[in-house]
């Protein structure tokens, strides 16, 4: 079975803090994505990588950044966290080359106050 | 660009009812379409998924859909729900020139009453 795995459930941060949400998959897929899921508008591609060290902005890119320096892992950053980033941020895998669909992970709810 | 409207956004069931959820895309190329569940707490899953051939795709759990591509449409159908079905249903679209980038749409939340 495909594991993702996000390495917080929940998160509570400040104003203006940088946060860092992990995601590692165990399967050797070349994609990742980050989205949020926020109710009525489903789910919001923020960036997706489709290799090591690249990286393509999504449709809300604004305010976050990721990193991805190794296959397994994909990180996404919020350099200075604000109240309208409070979400829930989902990490998803797939192989690349064709319709696979995604594999997701459980997600990150992060509350910032 | 891709984009995908589902229209209901919460549907409120009995037990036994026959559930239709709606789901239309805007693309005008090649599709694959999928239909994600996302039970209370837990994470999306895949439900069906359509690539091509048969456009009437059985998934998980007595979940169909069809693709009908004259409509744009991928409706989601069940013949009778179960009161475990409650969860948030999640329509999604790759077209031929996405690679393999899904977008979704707003989700359904469906609540069935025992």
């Amino acid at each position: 079975d495909v594991k993702v795995t996000q390495s917080s459930r929940y998160l509570v941060k400040r104003t203006g803090e940088k946060v860092f949400l992990e995601c590692v998959q165990d399967m050797d897929h070349e994609n990742m994505f980050w989205y949020r899921q926020d109710p009525g508008l489903g789910l919001r591609l923020i960036y997706f990588s489709y290799d090591v060290k690249m990286k393509e902005k999504g449709d809300i890119p604004e305010g976050y950044s990721v990193s991805r320096e190794k296959k397994e892992r994909f990180s996404l950053i919020l350099e200075s966290a604000s109240t309208n980033q409070t979400s829930m941020y989902l990490c998803a895998s797939s192989l690349q080359g064709g319709p696979y669909g995604y594999t997701f992970g459980s997600g990150t709810r992060l509350t910032v106050v | 660009a891709q984009s995908v409207s589902q229209h209901n956004h919460h549907v409120i069931l009995s037990e036994a009812a026959s559930l239709e959820l709606g789901c239309n895309y805007s693309y005008g190329g090649t599709v694959n379409l999928f239909w994600y569940v996302q039970y209370p707490g837990q994470h999306l899953q895949l439900l069906l998924k359509y690539f091509s051939g048969d456009p009437l795709v059985k998934g998980i759990k007595g979940f169909e859909a069809e693709f009908i591509k004259s409509k744009f449409s991928f409706n989601l159908r069940k013949p009778s729900v179960q009161w475990s079905d409650t969860a948030e249903y999640f329509c999604a679209v790759n077209g031929d020139n996405a690679g393999n980038m899904l977008t979704f749409g707003g989700g359904t939340r469906l609540m069935v009453k025992p």
